[in-house]
């Protein structure tokens, strides 16, 4: 069975900082997928990044960077130059190729000082 | 416009009472799931349909039906509600089953 492990259940950052939230996952496929979601106070759940395992080149979207180790099954996200923003709940997904089953980890509560 | 709304955003009920949860998407996706996180914040997937049909049916129990009446509508309707079943319910949709999924804003359900 695949999971998902989110190992900070919190985390926080001074505003304009960059934080690294962890992510490893355990699965013996080896064509998936893996996200990234935020979700603000308001509920609602936003993709942030996603990666696709064939692909070696980490994926970026503006300050939102990951780190993938496919050996390894890690999956971290960089926040650079952190905004006020950014505090949310962040969820780590793993989703297996031709298969709509995404399992999400527990998540890690992000909080951005000013 | 909304891609994928959910309707009603807050559900107040009693113990044993009949509900649902409807939830839309404009996306022209193939794909719809439904989600339940808990008070925990930890996120299961519930149900998921594929051109009407249901894909995956995990350890839920059968007070809680899916229905989807065309491609862009699956709504979840719960039978005999119980106080455990106080959760946000998220549903989302996708292109193809193994592609990007988006959520709606999610419905915040309280059984006393």
């Amino acid at each position: 069975a695949q999971t998902v492990t989110q190992s900070q259940p919190e985390m926080s950052v001074q505003e304009a900082e960059t934080v690294t939230l962890s992510c490893t996952y355990d699965t013996s496929e080896s064509d998936y997928y893996l996200f990234w979601y935020k979700q603000p106070p308001s509920r609602q759940m936003i993709l942030v990044i996603r990666q696709e395992a064939y692909k070696q080149q980490n994926a970026t979207e503006n300050r939102f960077s990951v780190n993938f180790q496919k050996a390894a099954k890690s999956f971290s996200l960089k926040i650079s130059d952190s905004q006020l923003g950014d505090a949310a709940m962040y969820f780590c997904a793993y989703q297996p190729y031709n298969n709509n089953d995404m399992r999400f980890g527990a998540g890690t509560r992000l909080t951005v000082k000013p | 416009d909304t891609a994928v709304s959910q309707t009603p955003k807050y559900l107040v009920t009693q113990m044993e009472n009949d509900k649902s949860i409807k939830c839309e998407q404009n996306l022209g996706h193939d794909t719809m799931y439904w989600y339940k996180q808990d008070s925990k914040k930890f996120l299961k997937i519930m149900f998921s349909y594929n051109n009407k049909e249901l894909i995956i049916n995990e350890t839920v129990p059968n007070r809680f039906s899916p229905k989807s009446p065309d491609k862009a509508h699956l709504n979840l309707h719960i039978n005999s509600l119980e106080l455990g079943d106080s959760a946000v319910y998220f549903c989302a949709s996708s292109r193809q089953g193994f592609e990007t999924q988006y959520f709606g804003p999610g419905t915040r359900l309280l059984v006393l």
